[in-house]
């Protein structure tokens, strides 16, 4: 049970537009900066947004994130058979003292 | 460059003591701004944080962990250790390391990971 809730799965076809929500609570998403990652079976998680709505260099601008309240969520536009993978929100508890991540989300362009 | 490599065993039998090691390039364990992080991810399930040692927050256990975990680092050697006692099969995952910001606890540069099977 993971400490940030995130939907199972997620869909869309190759061009639209689809957002992934992280939901928490007032001790981690309501108190400190939410990231975001990429995870492809058998790589390495890649830094997609950081400090909730930042972009590495070299991550599209397709990718964008915000947070409000409790939630946060992950918007990729212009899908692309490539963005298959699972994607994680994760963030710091400052009740748990620990690093908390959400349960995943699949992402399948159709 | 940045890059980072676990390294370890690849099985382990249960009630043993795994221990990980994390070798970073390209930046220095003595940077005022990066730390390192441990994260794993058991077959089929989500990314699960571990641990993580910081330059000025110090280091940080997962709760449910914290009894069986000890993070520490070598400068000189540029490498991040990590322990896990008394293993069981639960404990079989792909272990990540990760250089993390310091304050904003994000995850910047991710090592390729090295998988961990518990098995008598």
């Amino acid at each position: 049970q993971s400490v940030l809730t995130q939907p199972p799965s997620v869909s869309a076809a190759p061009g639209q537009k689809v957002t992934i929500s992280c939901s928490g609570s007032s001790s981690n998403i309501g108190n400190d900066y939410v990231s975001w990652y990429q995870h492809l079976p058998g790589t390495a998680p890649k830094l997609l947004i950081y400090e909730d709505d930042k972009r590495p260099s070299g991550i599209p601008d397709r990718f964008s994130g915000s947070r409000s309240g409790t939630s946060a969520t992950l918007d990729i536009t212009g899908l692309r058979t490539g963005d298959e993978a699972d994607y994680y929100c994760g963030t710091w508890d400052v009740n748990l003292r620990a690093g908390v991540f959400g349960g995943g989300t699949k992402l399948t362009v159709l | 460059q940045v890059t980072l490599k676990e390294s370890g065993p690849v099985v382990v039998k249960p009630t043993e003591t795994l221990t990980l090691t994390c070798t970073v390039s390209g930046f220095s364990l003595s940077n005022v701004r990066m730390g390192v992080s441990w994260v794993r991810q058991p077959p089929g399930k989500a990314l699960e944080w571990l641990a993580h040692i910081l330059p000025h927050d110090g280091i940080s256990y997962s709760p449910s962990l914290k009894s069986r975990l000890s993070i520490s680092k070598e400068i000189s050697k540029s490498q991040v250790v990590l322990t896990m006692t008394n293993m069981g099969p639960v404990d079989t995952a792909t272990y990540y390391c990760a250089r993390t910001v310091e304050y904003y606890y994000y995850m910047d540069v991710w090592g390729a990971g090295t998988t961990v099977t518990v098995s008598s």
